[in-house]
């Protein structure tokens, strides 16, 4: 079977840092990708990580550990508009089917 | 370049009944997949369709099927509607299967059965 677990609620202050962790463990694993939604809006592309290490994106850096079936995502200088579910998805054989956990809700405060 | 779109955006039906939701994919997208979100959770995988035979399906029962056109556009069917198939329902396109191609998501058609 599959198991994606991320935390479920986080809440941070505006122009802080903010780490989402997500462990998994699923068999023929791929790729992980990370997803932004709004709420009641459509989920859009983060980043996507496939070999071990840090992928950095402006604001926003991901890593993976393939080893430890462990990523994190980072939001840096959180903005008010960050307010939002991270979902975390991974890919397994060569397909691009998305298996995703239960997203993590993150508040940014003023 | 147009994005994912579907239709209707809400749509309110009894159990039992039969109901059809529309996606267009992207532009050059091939591949077009469906997923279920319930309020609060994330997106389960439903079925993948690419070039107009299905490519994959998730832990969903019979009573989901679907369908893909020449055009890449799909439809998602569901059958005998119970209370539970109340959810956002999210279709995304993508210019393959292979595991690194992002998908691109619609706004999601809320369903919900009374």
């Amino acid at each position: 079977g599959q198991n994606i677990d991320q935390p479920t609620e986080m809440t941070a202050t505006e122009g802080a840092i903010v780490q989402i962790n997500c462990t998994y463990q699923t068999s023929g694993f791929n790729g992980l990708f990370w997803y932004q939604q709004h709420a009641g809006e459509a989920p859009t592309f983060l980043s996507y990580n496939v070999l071990d290490g840090l992928e950095e994106k402006g604001r926003f850096s991901s890593f993976l550990s393939r080893s430890k079936g462990y990523s994190y995502l980072l939001l840096k200088e959180l903005q008010m508009k960050d307010s939002a579910s991270y979902l975390c998805a991974v890919t397994q054989a060569a397909g691009n089917k998305l298996t995703f956990g239960g997203g993590t809700r993150v508040l940014v405060k003023p | 370049e147009t994005g994912v779109t579907q239709s209707p955006t809400h749509l309110i039906k009894t159990r039992g009944q039969q109901v059809t939701l529309r996606c267009s994919s992207q532009s050059g997208h091939n591949t077009v997949s469906w997923y279920q979100q319930a309020l609060g959770q994330g997106p389960q995988f439903i079925f993948q369709y690419y070039r107009e035979e299905e490519n994959g399906r998730g832990n969903f029962p019979p009573r989901f099927s679907g369908l893909q056109f020449p055009n890449y556009s799909s439809e998602l069917n569901v059958n005998a509607l119970e209370l539970d198939d109340s959810a956002l329902y999210l279709c995304a396109s993508s210019p393959g299967t292979g595991g690194s191609y992002e998908q691109y998501f619609g706004p999601g058609t809320r369903l919900t059965v009374t």
